[in-house]
């Protein structure tokens, strides 16, 4: 299996501030990576697929970045509705795999 | 507007059975693979399984493996995970989502994400 280790878990963030979270996979996985975001009690939200391509309706600050095993998704500068939680997952093989998550929350 | 709508999750004991569905509006499953992923209590986002547009691929995570089956009716638009032998680390709220994609599952070129999600139903398994 391949196994998604995200980083930071948890990061605390003022608004305007730029965010960077990592997303390791424990071997090649091309781009077949996506990026989603999670707010409480709510279904996840595709932001980022094929490791870079923006999902339509999504703000043009989120981004995305990385080929193989090392990701990016990076909130060039973050808003008060962006507080969440962050996930990246793998479709490389199956089973298909998700990070264990990153909360970005107010500083 | 296209909407996933969950329902048949519940409450019940160690064991037993449920099935879950998940119906699309506005939109059709015909060319969406589609998954069901879950979230136990405070705990991060775990893919359980999927099933390909025609239903020829179909995938499963270990620990559900010999115990789920998913399955779909693109006539009712309408997807399905039956859970037999349930366990008490079965309990999360469990989301159907898909992938829209064309042409043949495993000649993809490239990975579509999950854009359409349902807003989750709740199986609890506790004695």
């Amino acid at each position: 299996d391949i196994q998604m280790t995200q980083s930071p878990s948890s990061v605390s963030a003022s608004v305007g501030d730029r965010v960077t979270i990592t997303c390791r996979a424990s071997q090649g996985i091309n781009n077949w990576l996506a990026w989603y975001q999670q707010k409480p009690g709510k279904a996840p939200n595709l932001l980022i697929y094929a490791a870079t391509t923006l999902q339509s309706g999504v703000p043009s600050r989120f981004s995305g970045s990385g080929s193989g095993t090392d990701f990016t998704l990076t909130i060039s500068s973050l808003q008060p509705e962006d507080f969440a939680t962050y996930y990246c997952q793998q479709a490389n093989s199956f089973p298909l795999t998700f990070g264990g998550g990153t909360k970005v929350e107010i500083k | 507007e296209a909407q996933l709508l969950e329902s048949g999750g519940g409450l019940l004991q160690p064991g037993g059975s449920l099935r879950l569905s998940c119906t699309a509006s506005g939109f059709s499953l015909n060319n969406y693979a589609m998954t069901w992923v879950r979230q136990a209590p405070g705990k991060g986002l775990e893919w359980v399984s999927l099933i390909s547009g025609s239903s020829i691929a179909l995938y499963y995570a270990d620990s559900v493996k010999g115990r789920f089956t998913i399955s779909r009716d693109n006539v009712k638009n309408t997807l399905y995970l039956q859970m037999d032998s349930l366990r008490v680390e079965d309990t999360a709220i469990y989301y159907c989502a898909g992938e829209y994609y064309t042409g043949n599952y495993y000649h993809r070129k490239s990975y579509n994400g999950m854009d359409v999600w349902g807003q989750g139903t709740t199986v609890t398994v506790s004695s």
